[in-house]
Formats: C-alpha cells, sequence, structure tokens
C-alpha cells in the first residue's frame, strides 16, 4: 500500500524567511504533484514532477523529485503573505497498464505572518 | 472553456436520505474520479472511473455508489449507509495515459452537510 507522508503538518513562518516542506512517500510511482488549496477552496495544480532530478520553480515556490529517495521538497523563497495556505503533494499510482490515481498527502498549513 | 463543474456547491442532508452530487466535464477526459476530504486531512479516493459503463472503488468506497453512463459524467450517490458523510467532496478528471498531458482537473467542490 502506497503511503505519502509530509512534513511538516504546520508551519508558521515570518515573511522573509526560507523553508522547505517535505513529501515522502513508500514505493515507486512514475510522478508527483504539488497543489495549494485555500480555505474552503479547491485544488490548484503547482507543479507536475515526471522524472527523477526533476526540478520546476514558480515565482517563489520551488519543487523537486528525488525518485531513489522517494522524496520530493517544496521549497518557499523568501515567503510572503499570500503565499498563506494548505500545500498537498499526491503520488501517482499506475496500477500495471491501468490509469493511475492520486493519492494524497495530509497537507502542510502554512502560515505566513508580517 | 472547458473544465469541471461540480453542483451544488452546498447541500444538506437529512439522516436516513440519500443525496446525489453532480459532476460534469467538458474537457473530452477519459477517467474521472472522487475525492473526499475531511477538515484537516488529505483527500481519499471514493471511486475512479476509466471509460463509460465502468468504475472502481477506492479506499473509502462504503456507503457511496457511482454511475457512468456518460463520458462526461460521473455522478456520486452518497447512500444512507454512509454514516458520517459531512466532508468535502471532490471531483476531478485526467485525459488517457500517452496522450501527453499529466495534469489532474478537478472541480470546485460540493459541501456536504448532515443536519
Amino acid at each position: 500500500e502506497l503511503k505519502v507522508e509530509q512534513n511538516p503538518l504546520f508551519l508558521s513562518m515570518q515573511e522573509g524567511k526560507n523553508y522547505t516542506i517535505y513529501c515522502n512517500y513508500s514505493t515507486t510511482s512514475d510522478r508527483l504533484y504539488w497543489y495549494r488549496q485555500d480555505p474552503g477552496k479547491s485544488l490548484e495544480s503547482l507543479f507536475v514532477l515526471l522524472s527523477n532530478g526533476a526540478v520546476k520553480q514558480e515565482g517563489r515556490l520551488m519543487a523537486s523529485l528525488d525518485t531513489k529517495a522517494r522524496l520530493s521538497t517544496l521549497h518557499i523563497t523568501a515567503a510572503v503573505h499570500d503565499l498563506s495556505a494548505t500545500y498537498f503533494c499526491a503520488v501517482d499510482m499506475n496500477y500495471g497498464g491501468s490509469q493511475g490515481n492520486l493519492i494524497f498527502g495530509k497537507g502542510t498549513k502554512l502560515s505566513v505572518k508580517p | 472553456d472547458g473544465g469541471i463543474t461540480q453542483s451544488p456547491k452546498y447541500l444538506f442532508r437529512k439522516e436516513g436520505q440519500n443525496v446525489t452530487l453532480s459532476c460534469e466535464q467538458n474537457l473530452n477526459h477519459d477517467a474521472m474520479y472522487w475525492y473526499r476530504q475531511d477538515p484537516g486531512q488529505g483527500l481519499r479516493l471514493i471511486y475512479y472511473s476509466q471509460i463509460v459503463n465502468d468504475f472502481q472503488k477506492g479506499d473509502i468506497a462504503e456507503g457511496y455508489s457511482v454511475s457512468r453512463e456518460k463520458k462526461e459524467s460521473f455522478p456520486l450517490t452518497v447512500t444512507s449507509a454512509q454514516k458520517n458523510p459531512t466532508a468535502f467532496y471532490l471531483c476531478a478528471s485526467r485525459k488517457a495515459p500517452g496522450q501527453g498531458n499529466y495534469g489532474y482537473t478537478f472541480g470546485s467542490g460540493t459541501r456536504l452537510t448532515v443536519v
């Protein structure tokens, strides 16, 4: 059974600081996703990481994937208040030749304070 | 513009009542999914469907039922057998593998409350 673990689950940061969210998963997977969720809203896609060593950046967020270590990181640079949200990683389970489905971590609730 | 439409946005269910949540997509996606989210938790898979007239149970299918009579539509029924249905429900879709798009598209969600 695939398990996806995120840490930390809660993160309170000051504006301007850097921090990293970690996402570990228990079995081999094809791809990994990062999503953002604002309170009461749906999921907003941030990154799709498709191969070992993949790195993607958008603004103050950078995501990377190490498939050998079964680890993805979401790095936040010089945090601003607008980044306050819950961040989820999700691993795509590919059941043999069939389409996969997403297994989610529990999310990291990020609060950026002035 | 293409997308996924979930309705209603808010739904209230009385004890012992069945309710149906709607999910419609015009993205021509083959696969559709239903997830449940409880407060402070990640999403858990209820059911998924890869083609019309076929669907598979996810991790928490008990007390739920689905149908996939059309490619565009994947309604979820929450039955009276689901004892704790209060949650946020999200529908998602994606293309078949090999079609170059690895992304999932999510609907805006339905918040179900038992009254």
